[in-house]
């Protein structure tokens, strides 16, 4: 079964507008953290923002929050006011248990457009 | 600090080649992690390593072998190429341990094999 899936295989969004990127994730550890990535063009991969599982608040980093919905096992990622440099692939991981040793599992991607 | 590296860029390979990914960082990282990443898949796991001498499999690692002799270095070999095996590979360290622990990654390896 898919750990973290993400339904949005594409997304258009117009330039200074907020756009929501879905993920939804599966497990049964009460300890986890969830990631957001995104890859441009050039490959690279960024680190955008971080939940815990423990976290009270939701994470925000900037333009970038997370929707953190634990009983729905939800983490969207919010974008505010879009710039053309957001057009990229965004993944959304998760990282299960609470020491050594655990692994990293990645979501399929949505590849996010920003249009002047 | 250089944070992630990696080498080569970029390699082609004939079907039943071998050769070894370098990856290497320099943050005293415990952590470190070798992905392949498909279209269409996201990153899939290879091996990972929680330290010095300690290496496990991850979700994909059929056709690879690793091994940690330092904390800084964690290269990748291809035993015999196929073209399976086509596809971009990103290496990432992190400070492992509990909770809060970004992983970087370094800027990929993109692998063709013929």
């Amino acid at each position: 079964a898919q750990k973290i899936t993400q339904t949005q295989p594409g997304m258009f969004v117009q330039e200074k507008e907020a756009v929501t990127l879905d993920c939804t994730y599966d497990t049964s550890d009460p300890s986890y953290g969830l990631f957001w990535y995104k890859q441009p063009s050039s490959g690279e991969m960024i680190f955008l923002i971080y939940q815990g599982s423990y976290d009270q608040q939701n994470a925000t980093e900037g333009r970038y929050s997370l929707n953190f919905q634990k009983a729905r096992k939800s983490a969207n990622l919010v974008i505010s006011a879009s710039q053309l440099g957001d057009s990229a692939m965004y993944f959304c991981a998760m990282r299960e248990g609470g020491g050594y040793g655990q692994n990293f599992v990645f979501g399929p991607g949505t590849r996010l457009s920003v249009l002047p | 600090n250089a944070g992630v590296t990696q080498t080569p860029k970029f390699q082609v390979l004939k079907t039943g080649q071998s050769m070894t990914l370098q990856c290497a960082q320099d943050m005293n990282h415990e952590y470190m992690s070798w992905y392949r990443q498909d279209p269409g898949m996201g990153l899939r796991l290879i091996h990972y390593s929680v330290g010095a001498g300690i290496t496990d499999q991850g979700e994909v690692p059929n056709g690879y072998n690793v091994s940690r002799s330092t904390t800084e270095d964690f290269p990748l070999r291809l035993l015999s190429a196929a073209p399976s095996q086509t596809s971009v590979y990103f290496c990432a360290s992190s400070i492992g341990g509990f909770g809060y622990n970004e992983q970087f990654f370094g800027p990929g390896t993109r692998l063709t094999v013929l």
